[in-house]
């Protein structure tokens, strides 16, 4: 049975750094064809794929968003790690961990975490 | 302004049937870049429904089917149940913006 769990800060300032981790079971992340993406929510609004790291440390990260984000795995203890520099009001989002599953021309998301709602205010 | 376009709300009466759209471009879904699909409900995380423009995860029920042709894909549910009342998103990939990209999501009322 896979299942993922967000955590983190509920609240950050403008300008701050955001750290999420997700914590998940039921795979292993050095399991070859494995990945974990972040997806993000904005209150009323529609999904928007974040980043990607699989289980050989390719990582992949969404160009417009790229200069802001570190993803990061550490496997034995069954974690991923994102990390946003420069936060902002219209980062305002609930906050999403997924397994990600490999299709032959891209990928999608098979198990999603709860979500964790992360607001931008100082 | 989502890369992928959805109507942003259907709606059904218990019973019927109703399709949502998702209309790309040839850097997406044009470009032989498969279709997946979500349906989140009211306060819950997205759940994978179909992937690969038409394959059913385990648990998912035959109501829910999905197909693609040419720059678009649509899902279609039979049967309309209450339960079905949530939004829905088609996920692809774009080669021009390197990532994956979700439709803006369609609202399903069942009346």
């Amino acid at each position: 049975q896979i299942t993922l769990k967000e955590s983190g800060p509920t609240l950050v300032k403008p300008t701050q750094t955001l750290t999420l981790t997700c914590t998940f079971s039921g795979f292993s992340l050095s399991t070859s064809g494995v990945g974990v993406g972040w997806i993000r929510q904005p209150p009323g609004k529609a999904l928007e794929w974040l980043a990607l790291i699989y289980w050989d440390d390719d990582k992949r990260y969404s160009p417009s968003l790229k200069s802001r984000l570190t993803i990061t795995k550490d496997t034995s203890k069954n974690q991923v790690v994102l990390t946003m520099t420069n936060m902002d009001p219209v980062d305002t989002a609930t906050y999403y961990c997924a397994h990600c599953q490999r299709w032959p021309n891209s990928y999608y998301f098979d198990y999603w975490g709860q979500g964790t709602l992360v607001t931008v205010s100082s | 302004q989502s890369v992928l376009t959805q109507p942003p709300s259907v709606s059904g009466a218990p019973g019927q049937r109703v399709t949502i759209s998702c209309t790309g471009s040839s850097s997406n879904i044009g470009a032989g870049y498969d279709v997946h699909w979500y349906q989140q409900l009211p306060g819950t995380a997205p759940k994978l429904l179909i992937y690969g423009n038409s394959n059913r995860p385990s648990g998912v029920p035959d109501r829910f089917s999905g197909s693609k042709s040419g720059t678009s894909a649509s899902l279609a549910i039979t049967g309309l149940q209450a339960e079905d009342e949530a939004d829905y998103y088609c996920q692809s990939y774009d080669s021009s913006l390197r990532k994956a990209v979700f439709g803006g999501g369609t609202q399903l009322t069942v009346l």
